[in-house]
């Protein structure tokens, strides 16, 4: 049974610039959410989906971050025109349809905004 | 407004030392869930425990036992004879069933923990 899985796991970009983030969740999990963590700091909740659907939206998450999960697999995140307070570290996690249900963390992407 | 709070930033203790980590949380829920996460240096959140709110027993897996108290909403993590691999950061975090239907996470600012030899 394969965990969660994340890609990059560490990306450098110039301020300005567009940068996309993957994310494979556990095969049999409907439910995939996106956090982000800054240094010193737990993860804050960014966006959820319920198979294909995003159903949730973090007021965090601006207008320069998009998120999809086409066909309710893997999914993934971009955001447009990276400013340097996006720096953080970006992290995936699945669950179950179940109220609840743990949820399983990927590695997690570092983005470095210079 | 949900929250979770662990007052502790950081805990030092000498190996085979046994330590508790404190988590208080606030949820306007009757139904609700406890989670404690553990994250390495190498940065993967690991999960370890959940517990639903009507379950107040306490739990006990190997050296690491949760201690669950709704009077006081508290959610303490004790780990007993600590080993060097247990330094990490500990989360603890709340999640929401009748509010919040996404189930989202609620962490709090977590411990770090340092076992030293």
């Amino acid at each position: 049974d394969t965990g969660v899985s994340q890609d990059p796991r560490h990306k450098i970009t110039k301020r300005g610039q567009n940068v996309t983030f993957r994310c494979d969740p556990i095969s049999e999990h409907n439910r995939l959410y996106w956090y982000r963590q800054t240094l010193g700091q737990g993860p804050e909740f960014l966006t959820y989906f319920q198979n294909e659907a995003q159903l949730e939206k973090s007021r965090l998450l601006s207008d320069r971050f998009s998120a999809e999960r086409p066909k309710g697999s893997f999914s993934t995140l971009e955001i447009q025109r990276t400013e340097q307070g996006d720096s953080a570290m970006y992290l995936c996690a699945s669950s179950l349809d179940t109220s609840g249900y743990e949820q399983y963390f990927g590695p997690g992407t570092r983005l470095t905004v210079t | 407004a949900q929250k979770v709070t662990q007052a502790q930033t950081e805990i030092s203790v000498v190996e085979k030392e046994d330590v508790t980590l404190d988590c208080v949380y606030e949820t306007r829920d009757t139904t609700y869930y406890l989670f404690w996460y553990k994250q390495p240096p190498s940065g993967e959140l690991v999960f370890l425990i959940r517990r639903n709110s009507f379950d107040e027993q306490n739990e006990i897996s190997g050296r690491y036992s949760w201690n669950f108290q709704k009077s006081t909403s508290s959610f303490n993590f004790t780990i007993t004879a600590s080993q060097v691999v247990d330094s990490a950061v500990y989360f603890c975090a709340l999640s929401e069933a009748q509010r919040d239907s996404s189930y989202k996470l609620i962490f709090g600012s977590g411990t770090r923990l340092l076992v030293r030899p």
